[in-house]
């Protein structure tokens, strides 16, 4: 079975500093998506960045990019410029291409200090 | 488009009260899911349907039924509620084809006593 691990319940960065928020997965399959969704205080789940896993390119979202590394199971999300609004609750999640049901983390709590 | 709205946003019941908790979208999404979020665990998914008339079980189905007569509406219902059941809940529908991003409601804070 899929499996998600996020293994830094918290991390904290003075504002506009970089901050990378790790993750790591277990799939024994090739086809396969990954997510890393964003839940401020308001609870509401919102989609930051997505990567297919057979795209080599890294994917950008502004100031989001991700580090994709499909050997090692590995896809981090790194945050550029970090700003107060990018306080929140972060989760990775993987999706089979062969079923549609997310696999979350456990979630990292991020803090922005001013 | 008002997306994947959910009603009540809050809710309090005594153990042993059922109650369903709603679940639309106007998005014309085949796949929509329910998931419950606990304090520091992932979201766990409950149940999930893939169109009208089909549903299944997720990881944690237990005290829970799903029926889905439409596209756009897919409840959720507590039989029996227990203190177990506290809980955020998340309705979540997505397409099939393309990268399966799915997009949620706004959850369901349910205080079971």
């Amino acid at each position: 079975a899929q499996t998600v691990t996020q293994s830094q319940p918290e991390m904290s960065v003075q504002e506009a500093e970089t901050v990378t928020l790790s993750c790591t997965y277990d799939t024994s399959e090739s086809d396969y998506y990954l997510f890393w969704y964003k839940q401020p205080p308001s609870r509401q789940m919102i989609l930051v960045i997505r990567q297919e896993a057979y795209k080599q390119q890294n994917a950008t979202e502004n100031r989001f990019s991700v580090n994709f590394q499909k050997a090692a199971k590995s896809f981090s999300l790194k945050i550029s410029d970090s700003q107060l609004g990018d306080a929140a609750m972060y989760f990775c999640a993987y999706r089979s291409g062969s079923n549609y049901q997310l696999i979350w983390g456990a979630g990292t709590k991020l803090i922005i200090k001013p | 488009n008002a997306g994947v709205t959910q009603t009540p946003k809050f809710q309090v019941l005594k153990t042993g009260q059922s109650m369903t908790l709603q679940c639309a979208q106007d998005m014309n999404h085949e796949y929509m899911s329910w998931y419950r979020q606990d304090p520091g665990m992932g979201l766990r998914l409950i149940h999930y349907s893939v169109g009208a008339g089909i549903t299944d079980q997720g990881e944690v189905p237990n005290g829970y039924n799903v029926s889905r007569s439409t596209t756009e509406d897919f409840p959720l219902r507590l039989l029996s509620a227990a203190p177990s059941q506290t809980s955020v809940y998340f309705c979540a529908s997505s397409y099939f084809s393309g990268s399966y991003e799915q997009y949620f409601g706004p959850g369901t804070r349910l205080t079971v006593t």
